[in-house]
């Protein structure tokens, strides 16, 4: 059974960069998309981006300047980056499966609190 | 940019069935997914493209689609389907994928 497990810096400063990696355990990193969503406390969620196991990566337009998600195929792992972060940046971060047949993000990492103060 | 439109609330009795709509341009032209929420936990996918059901969710749970509305019906709903909902697509391009600003399910 696909496990994946995320972690990063919880607490950052305005301007500084985010940075999130998230593992894959017990399945195949070849032939999916792999996510990014964040949700702000007490909001909904909120698609950051995506990467394939080629570096082939799609973001969402409002963050796109901002945000880079990478991979390491050795390592079956994938990272954001998400620079000049503000307090509106504060969110559980998730990473997430795409499934191969197009079927939805089914394996879900168990989140990452994020809060940027001064 | 593009957006998915939600309710904010829906509330129904034990038993009852609850109806949830989501609705944009392209949805009928792209698939729709439904997610469940609860408190403090990872979402999970309940329906996928539009009426497919993953493995382990119960039954009562199905989706529908028509014009650019889709729904997601779940018949006899119990205590533990009290949580939030959120429909996600993709735009026309399937350039980016988007979610619904979400649903509170309150069973009463």
């Amino acid at each position: 059974q696909v496990q994946l497990q995320q972690w990063g810096a919880g607490l950052l400063k305005p301007s500084e960069t985010l940075s999130l990696t998230c593992a894959v355990y017990g399945g195949s990193f070849t032939g999916y998309y792999w996510s990014w969503i964040r949700q702000p406390p007490g909001k909904g969620l909120e698609w950051i981006g995506e990467i394939n196991d080629t570096g082939s990566t799609n973001y969402y337009p409002s963050l796109k300047s901002r945000v880079t998600i990478s991979v390491d195929t050795s390592k079956n792992q994938f990272s954001l980056k998400l620079t000049s972060v503000t307090a509106a940046d504060t969110a559980v971060y998730y990473c997430a499966r795409w499934g191969l047949a197009a079927d939805g993000m089914a394996v879900w990492g168990q989140g990452t609190t994020v809060t940027v103060s001064s | 940019s593009y957006e998915l439109t939600q309710p904010p609330s829906v509330s129904v009795s034990p038993g009852q069935t609850a109806r949830i709509t989501c609705s944009a341009d392209a949805l009928g032209k792209q698939y729709a997914y439904w997610y469940q929420q609860k408190p403090g936990q990872a979402p999970v996918l309940v329906i996928y493209k539009d009426s497919e059901r993953p493995s382990g969710i119960p039954e009562r749970f199905s989706g529908s689609s028509s014009g650019t509305t889709v729904t997601l019906t779940i018949s006899g709903v119990q205590a533990e389907d009290d949580a939030d909902y959120y429909c996600q697509s993709a735009d026309i391009s399937s350039t980016y994928v988007v979610f619904g600003g979400g649903t509170k399910l309150t069973v009463l």
